[in-house]
């Protein structure tokens, strides 16, 4: 069965740092997204991506992010400079429609930023 | 807006009792509804979804929720537990406008004991 990969699995990194996130969507999918979790806090939408553009983007995605497909298959979440509060684990989910369709999530990413 | 709230942060059950989860939502529209399910060190794993079909959906593992709307509920049950079934288990809506973004509950831990 297809799935969502991501990597790495874990990223420890110094605060001011960049770090680049990588998602793997499923192959026929056109919809990203990326979601991301604070610890001990609900999962919250960051951006979606349809075409080669954003398509959507929540308050937090602020000018720090930046989300890329630089290939037919990987698709990126940037934090251009790391702050302790990005610390979370992010998650890329891929769907082929929008509308009642389902999101395949992979298995996330753990940032610590120290 | 829509928005999901489930109501239990924790829920301990024993071996072969039965499972209730309960989701309650708020939604302008008819609401698409899923439960994920997230195991550790996993990702976040399709259980069942709701669009507007019939209103008792089965999902995978003997999972199934019934979608109430004079109740505004949508809650996950299992007849009998089995202790593979430990895990955090999220309610989401689907927004009903601009990308179709997901919205989370804060999430369920589930705990079965032997």
């Amino acid at each position: 069965e297809p799935e969502v990969t991501q990597t790495p699995s874990h990223q420890v990194t110094q605060m001011g740092q960049e770090v680049i996130l990588r998602c793997v969507p499923i192959s026929n999918h056109l919809y990203f997204y990326w979601y991301r979790q604070i610890l001990g806090q609900k999962v919250e939408f960051l951006v979606s991506f349809y075409n080669n553009e954003i398509s959507e983007k929540s308050e937090i995605f602020d000018d720090q992010f930046s989300v890329e497909r630089p290939d037919g298959s990987n698709f990126t979440l940037k934090i251009r400079s790391t702050k302790l509060e990005d610390s979370a684990m992010y998650f890329c989910a891929s769907s082929d429609s929008w509308v009642q369709e389902t999101q395949y999530f992979g298995p996330g990413t753990r940032l610590l930023v120290l | 807006a829509q928005s999901v709230t489930q109501l239990d942060s924790h829920v301990s059950v024993s071996e072969g009792t039965p499972v209730l989860l309960r989701c309650n939502y708020s939604s302008s529209y008819s609401p698409s509804l899923f439960w994920y399910v997230q195991h550790p060190n996993k990702g976040l794993q399709l259980l069942l979804k709701y669009t507007s079909a019939a209103t008792l959906v089965k999902g995978i593992n003997g999972f199934e929720a019934e979608f109430k709307k004079s109740e505004t509920s949508f809650h996950l049950t299992k007849p009998s537990a089995h202790m593979s079934d430990a895990a955090e288990y999220f309610c989401v809506v689907s927004s009903t406008s601009g990308t179709y973004k997901y919205i989370f509950g804060t999430g369920t831990r589930l705990k079965v004991l032997a």
